[in-house]
């Protein structure tokens, strides 16, 4: 069973230009969100994909975007990137069935730097 | 909006002290996760706990869900250096989108 994994684990970007980071979610989960976690903060919430389409989302602005590919697999996009946008971006995978959600499991994260 | 306050932020120990750490909140929540994270790391789960007064063990690990739904503990006995880290509580609700609500974290140092 293979865990949680992200890509790329580092990247720097230019303030302004757009990102793309990939999670692939564990094996037999059908979830996919996406967690923002400041230096010294806890993560939060920025939105999760279920079937591949959004099942709601935190307080993100717009430019924050995803997506769900049918292996479960999903991207997080952020576009006219700002310099607060600089943090570690968490991937977690869970399995959504009718009596709740179960073995929310995450990935190492992409830590991006703005400047 | 939903938030968790826990605490202490900060905990400074010697090896073999016993620590405990809560979550309390304005919010009911229907689950109560306890995570660990380490420098460059994401969150590893520690505890999961699904019952209102529900009381779970994992080797030196003890958590339990308040009757109220509202609060949660940690407890580690007999501190090792590898329990050094950043411990978060996380509450989940089962409606929409099922988010994890994070605590601010508590960071355990440990003086051997």
């Amino acid at each position: 069973e293979t865990g949680v994994t992200q890509s790329p684990t580092h990247l720097i970007k230019t303030r302004g230009q757009q990102v793309t980071l990939r999670c692939s979610s564990q094996s037999g989960h059908n979830t996919v969100s996406w967690y923002q976690q400041a230096l010294g903060q806890g993560p939060q919430f920025i939105f999760q994909y279920y079937r591949e389409e959004e099942n709601g989302r935190g307080n993100f602005p717009p430019r924050f975007s995803g997506l769900q590919f049918p292996n479960y697999s999903s991207e997080l996009n952020v576009n006219a990137l700002e310099l607060d946008d600089s943090a570690l971006y968490l991937c977690a995978s869970s399995l959504v069935l009718p009596g709740g959600s179960y073995g929310y499991t995450f990935g190492s994260g992409t830590r991006l730097t703005v400047v | 909006g939903q938030q968790l306050n826990q605490s202490p932020q900060s905990m400074f120990i010697q090896e073999g002290e016993d620590v405990s750490m809560n979550c309390t909140s304005s919010s009911i929540f229907n689950t109560w996760l306890w995570y660990k994270q380490d420098p460059g790391e994401g969150p590893v789960l520690l505890i999961a706990l699904y019952k209102a007064g529900e009381l779970t063990s994992n080797g030196r690990l003890t958590a339990q869900f308040g009757i109220t739904r509202k609060d949660s503990f940690l407890n580690i006995s007999a501190s090792i250096p590898s329990d050094v880290g950043i411990y978060f509580c996380a509450g989940q609700v089962l409606q929409g989108a099922q988010k994890l609500v994070f605590g601010q974290g508590t960071r355990l140092t440990i003086n051997p």
